[in-house]
Parts: structure tokens; C-alpha cells; sequence
């Protein structure tokens, strides 16, 4: 069974702080991994792509992957409450697998 | 451009009914997948096809079929809704690119 486990949160952190997301995978051949935003009743926006071991940094957004420990990480500095929303974790590898998500509010 | 759009937005199906949900992308992608996504469950594959004439099942293809018509098109067909099935569906264009979504609801 292909699991992607990600903490529901919600995860509330002061506007212009760091917020940190975390996402474990149990499948260890898996390839590629993806950082999507989705707001309430809205469909999901893909914000970072990931592939190889290491930070990958985008503007205000850092993905972090660690595939010997099965652990990627989403860092978000400088948050700001338009950041507020539920961020998804994907793994694919022949298929996609998404985790439940983590529920983040950003407050001023 | 577009991007992905699904039709319908909306829709409420009765026990045992059929229906298709479409999907089109005008991005030239070889890739489209079909989602669907319950409260707190994240999204869930149902079908996907790597290109133009294939189709794979993904981790919940049960009580469905997919077509790809064509490099544009990637239909998704429930033969005989059921309650089970009432959810939010997201048809995506590679890994890249969701629709708007349809929600249907199976009475």
C-alpha cells in the first residue's frame, strides 16, 4: 500500500512567520513529489516540484526532499494570510498518490 | 486557452443512473488524470492516461470507466451511481493542471 501521511493540522502561524509542512511517503521507489495549494472550493494549484534529494527553492517557497528517510517538507517564509489554505502533498510513481492535506491559517 | 474544463459543474444523479463527466485540455499535454476528492481525504486516483490511446488504473477505479477520445479529451463514465460515489471530481492535464471540478451527488 502506497501511503502519503501528512499532519491535518490545522497548522496557525503569525503573518510574516515560517511555516513548515511536513509529508512522509512509504513508497521508496517513488520519483517525483508535488506541493499543491488548494483554497476552500477551489481546485488544486501545483506550487513546487521536487525530484532529487535536497532544497529546491521557488520565491518564498522551499521544498526539502530527504528520500533515505522518506520525508519531504514544504517552508514557507514570510507568510502571509493569502497563504491560508490547505496544502497537499503528491508522491507519483506510475500513479500519483496525494496525502489529506494540511490545513494552514495565516493570521495578521 | 482554456486550460481544463469539465463539464458538469454540477450534478444529481439517482441510484442505478449513468452518466459521463468530460474533460478537455487545449495544452497539448500527453498526460490527464481523473480525481476525486472527499472531506479529509485528499485526492484520490481514479484513472489516468499517459497518452493518446492508453488508460491505467489508479488507486480507485472501481464503479468507473475512461475513454480518451482524443489527445484533448478524457471522459469519465459512472455506468450505475451509487451514494458511494457522491464526491468532488477534478479532471487534471499532466501533473500541472486541475479543472474546475464537478460536484455530483448520487441520491
Amino acid at each position: 500500500q502506497k501511503e502519503v501521511e501528512q499532519n491535518s493540522g490545522p497548522l496557525s502561524v503569525p503573518e510574516g512567520a515560517i511555516a513548515s509542512l511536513n509529508c512522509t511517503y512509504s513508497d521508496r521507489g517513488s520519483q517525483s513529489f508535488f506541493w499543491y495549494r488548494q483554497y476552500s472550493g477551489k481546485s488544486p494549484e501545483l506550487i513546487m516540484s521536487i525530484y532529487s534529494n535536497g532544497d529546491k527553492e521557488d520565491g518564498r517557497f522551499t521544498a526539502q526532499l530527504n528520500k533515505a528517510s522518506q520525508y519531504v517538507s514544504l517552508l514557507i517564509r514570510d507568510s502571509q494570510p493569502s497563504d491560508s489554505a490547505t496544502y497537499l502533498c503528491a508522491v507519483y510513481n506510475n500513479d500519483m498518490r496525494f496525502g489529506a492535506g494540511t490545513r494552514l491559517t495565516v493570521k495578521p | 486557452n482554456a486550460g481544463v474544463t469539465q463539464t458538469p459543474k454540477f450534478q444529481v444523479l439517482k441510484t442505478g443512473q449513468s452518466m459521463t463527466l468530460q474533460c478537455a485540455q487545449d495544452m497539448n499535454h500527453n498526460s490527464m488524470y481523473w480525481y476525486r476528492q472527499d472531506p479529509g481525504m485528499g485526492l484520490r486516483l481514479i484513472y489516468y492516461s499517459a497518452s493518446e490511446g492508453t488508460t491505467d488504473k489508479g488507486e480507485v477505479p472501481n464503479g468507473y470507466n475512461v475513454s480518451r477520445l482524443n489527445k484533448r479529451e478524457f471522459s469519465l463514465r459512472l455506468e450505475s451511481a451509487a451514494p458511494s460515489q457522491t464526491s468532488v471530481y477534478f479532471c487534471a492535464s499532466s501533473e500541472r493542471f486541475f479543472g474546475p471540478g464537478t460536484r455530483l451527488t448520487v441520491l
